[in-house]
This record gives structure tokens, sequence and C-alpha cells, in this order.
């Protein structure tokens, strides 16, 4: 059972360069979030998508943009990615919104901005 | 809104001797309240969750937390700490059904030293 799946793990980019972060769970799960994290800043939800096809901005959504066209996918995508994005990104899944289930993470992808 | 705060930014501790990482939490309604843990370059794992009844609540590894509604805190405790403990803990509330995702606390670094 693979849970959540990141990809890439690792990115380095150029100021002005976009990309977009891929992730897949596989728990028929309906809910899906990004969040990133940064030194002494804890994890903050940039997107998340309550369910398939609905997504709503986090607390950090500047700069971003996601797609949920599937159930089993969540993208992030930055469009000119600025040094401030330097960052890892986690993704993230769980049963409902506001569930008393727990959010299951994937291993996390280190983007690097120059 | 719903806020999270974890005090301490680093925790060190005997080998042996009980730990306890703490946390308070700003919720309005009946909170769901949650703890993970992070090892190095690794996600997020599920450790434990109050959702209702027993104010102890018992998880995974050893670690339990204590609800206490009039001081809105979940601290989490551990009896006896062992070094494989050694990581970063977040505490994450959630408003519960059909509300927003969870909230992450900064994190507290705790240092089992042998």
């Amino acid at each position: 059972n693979a849970g959540v799946t990141q990809t890439p793990k690792f990115q380095v980019l150029k100021t002005g360069q976009s990309m977009t972060l891929q992730c897949a769970q596989d728990m028929n799960h309906n809910s899906m979030y990004w969040y990133r994290q940064d030194p002494g800043m804890g994890l903050r939800l940039i997107y998340y998508s309550a369910s398939e096809g609905t997504t709503d901005k986090g607390e950090v959504p500047d700069g971003y943009n996601v797609s949920r066209l599937k159930k089993q996918n969540f993208l992030l995508g930055l469009e000119s990615a600025a040094p401030s994005q330097t960052s890892v990104y986690f993704c993230a899944s769980r049963v409902y919104s506001g569930s008393g289930g727990e959010l299951f993470f994937g291993e996390g992808s280190r983007l690097t901005v120059l | 809104a719903q806020s999270v705060a974890q005090p301490e930014d680093q925790v060190n501790v005997a080998e042996g001797n009980p730990l306890t990482v703490k946390c308070t939490y700003s919720v309005s309604g009946n909170p769901y309240l949650f703890w993970y843990v992070q090892y190095p370059n690794r996600g997020l794992q599920f450790l434990l969750k109050y959702i209702t009844g027993d104010n102890l609540v018992k998880g995974s590894y050893g670690f339990e937390a204590e609800f206490n509604k009039s001081q809105t805190s979940f601290h989490l405790k551990k009896p006896s700490a062992l070094v494989s403990d050694s990581a970063l803990y977040f505490c994450a509330p959630s408003l519960g059904p059909g509300n927003t995702p969870l909230v992450f606390g900064k994190g507290t670094r705790l240092s089992v030293i042998a």
C-alpha cells in the first residue's frame, strides 16, 4: 500500500521558472491538502480540496495554483517561481474534510529556487 | 479563528525519564485535537487524537495525551522516554465536522539524551 506519493522528491528551479508538484493517494480519500514547511514556521496550509473538483485557499496561497481533476490526484503549480518559495512541500489526504480521521502525509518534496 | 501554540521550541529529557510536550489551543466549539511526529527527512506521522470521551488518550509508541477543556490544553506525555523518541512533534487542532483543515503548531523538537 503506497499511501500518499509525491513527485518529484527534489527540484531546483531558477527564478521565474514554472513547475508542478504531483501528489497521488491510493486510499480513496476525499480530501487532499498541500502544506509547506519552513524552519521555525511549522506547517502552513497552501491549498486544500475537500472533494474531487473543488479547491479552497489556505493560509499562504499566493504564487500557487492547484488542480483536483481526479479524486486520487492533487497537483500544486508554481507559475513563476520565487526564492521565497524555497521550502519543503507536503501533500496529505484524509477521508473527509473536517472529520475525526487523521491526515496521511507524503514524504515531502524539497524545492530550491535560485 | 482557530490557533495553536507550542510554547517550547526544544525539550530535552534524559532517557528513562518522563517527557511532556505542551500544546494549548484557541478553538471555538468542540475541537478535535491531534498529535503528529516527524522524523528527519520524513513526512509527518499520526500519533494520537482526541475526539470525545475519556480525556486521557493513548496512542502509538507509548505516547498519551490529556485533554483539558478548562485550560484549553492537550499536552503530549510519555512515562519513560527513549532515544528513538527524538523527533519533531506537532500539535494540530481542528474544529470538527464540516469545518476547516488542521492548523499545525510550529513544532517542538524533542531530544532524548542517553
